[in-house]
């Protein structure tokens, strides 16, 4: 069991937007802001696509966009493309007595 | 440009030790607030944190695997090595390492992974 929520899987169709959600508690996601996402396509590493809740790397397309509120992280993608199918994580880190990072359960983001 | 890549056994028996070996380039892990940290992921299954270690030393633990994890560092040699004892066939799984960054508990640079079979 992963120690943050994520849906299994969302869908949308091209050119529709579409929300990720991150659900874990006071001690990660709601308690400072370092949540990432990753993007990860069949058989490649992640790819970092948000850290620090809201922050893009450069080089990442601003169709994405990050957000919190409260215990709950959000990814949004919006005017999908074909190419942002695949499965994204959420990541936050912990400082709990075992300071470390704390992963999402992964989400199947389907491009109808 | 940052790369890194893993290295070692592709199966190992139950009961064995994993011992993984991260290659990186492109920055040291001398400078202040970098990292390099181990993340595994079975297969179809979602990632896993192991283990990080910082530029001064310091080192973070999964609190489950924290008994059979071991990481080290050759600032020199630019290489990480995860050591991981007592293997199981739960812990097939492409391990992958990563860099993180001085400015944010993130991990911006991945290696490409290297796929671990335990298996007698």
């Amino acid at each position: 069991q992963s120690a943050l929520t994520q849906p299994a899987s969302v869908s949308g169709s091209p050119g529709q937007s579409i929300t990720i959600s991150c659900t874990g508690t006071s001690s990660d996601v709601g308690g400072y802001n370092y949540v990432s996402w990753f993007q990860q396509h069949p058989g490649k590493a992640p790819k970092l696509m948000i850290y620090d809740v809201t922050k893009r790397p450069s080089g990442v397309s601003n169709r994405f966009s990050g957000s919190k509120s409260g215990n709950t992280a959000s990814l949004t993608i919006s005017g999908l493309q074909a190419e942002d199918e695949g499965d994204y994580y959420c990541t936050s880190y912990t400082f709990s007595i075992t300071s470390n990072w704390v992963f999402g359960g992964g989400t199947r983001l389907t491009v109808l | 440009q940052i790369t890194l890549k893993e290295s070692g056994p592709t199966l190992v028996k139950p009961t064995q030790t994993l011992t993984l070996t991260c290659n990186f380039s492109g920055f040291s892990l001398s400078t202040i607030g970098v990292g390099v940290g181990w993340i595994r992921q079975p297969p179809g299954k979602a990632l896993e944190f192991l283990t990080l270690i910082y530029w001064n030393g310091d080192k973070r633990y999964s609190p489950s695997l924290k008994s059979r994890l071991t990481i080290t560092r050759d600032t020199s040699e630019n290489q990480v090595v995860l050591t991981m004892t007592d293997m199981d066939p739960m812990d097939t799984a492409t391990y992958y390492c990563a860099q993180r960054p001085s400015c944010c508990y993130t991990f911006d640079f991945w290696g490409q992974g290297t796929f671990v079979t335990v298996s007698s």
